[in-house]
């Protein structure tokens, strides 16, 4: 069926070190976005992307979304402390009735 | 301004009991809800998603149900718990998949 898959599952970086999550869906997508959900909190909407190939910048994150629609990526430049939770994407499918999650990219920081 | 309420913030019951969790939206006429699962440390599971007053489309099959009686009003439910139902519930809104607003979340102890 139709699913949006998100890797790597955790990622574990020194601070200052770049962060990177990668997002695919195996349909075309009429919109990305991407969410971040603190430890003990629930998920909050940082961005959406529609158009194919479009590029995002907030601060020291920097999403894409892929020429096909299909993938999309979240970068994080010097991460900070307060970087640390877990990164969704999500994507509408079945006709954009339901709101799919990927699997989210939990990030765990050393200070 | 929209808001979403989604209560009680924790919940412990015994297996077997029944369960009712609500959410209701303000603000917003006629979103798309959406109750999602998260056992500890995974990803969002949607579980149901209604896009009109008395429209559920299930996911998963299990021993949950859901009813939307009123247009901002969603509601989760189980005759029976089982201790697999144990997790973080989480409530959310959106217009036509666009942007998803969450609720706070109900984490579930089934004992």
């Amino acid at each position: 069926g139709q699913q949006v898959m998100q890797i790597p599952q955790y990622q574990h970086v020194q601070e200052g070190e770049d962060f990177t999550t990668y997002c695919n869906s195996s349909t075309t997508l009429s919109n990305i976005q991407w969410y971040k959900q603190r430890p003990g909190g629930h998920p909050v909407f940082l961005i959406q992307l529609v158009k194919s190939g479009e590029v995002k910048k907030q601060k020291r994150l920097t999403f894409q979304f892929g020429e096909a629609k299909k993938n999309s990526s979240l970068h994080i430049t010097a991460t900070q402390t307060t970087d640390v939770g877990t990164y969704f994407c999500a994507g509408p499918l079945r006709g954009a009735q339901k709101l799919v999650f990927g699997q989210g990219t939990r990030l765990t920081i050393n200070p | 301004s929209q808001t979403i309420h989604q209560w009680p913030a924790t919940l412990v019951q015994p297996v077997g009991s029944p369960l009712s969790l609500e959410c209701t939206v303000e603000g917003t006429s006629n979103p798309n809800l959406y109750w999602y699962r998260q056992a500890a440390g995974r990803g969002l599971q949607l579980l149901f998603y209604s896009v009109g007053i008395g429209q559920i489309s299930s996911e998963v099959p299990q021993n949950l149900s859901a009813s939307r009686p009123q247009d901002r009003q969603f509601i989760l439910s189980s005759k029976k718990l089982l201790l697999s139902d144990s997790g973080f519930y989480l409530c959310a809104w959106s217009v036509r998949n666009t942007e998803a607003f969450f609720g706070q979340g109900t984490r579930l102890t089934v004992v």
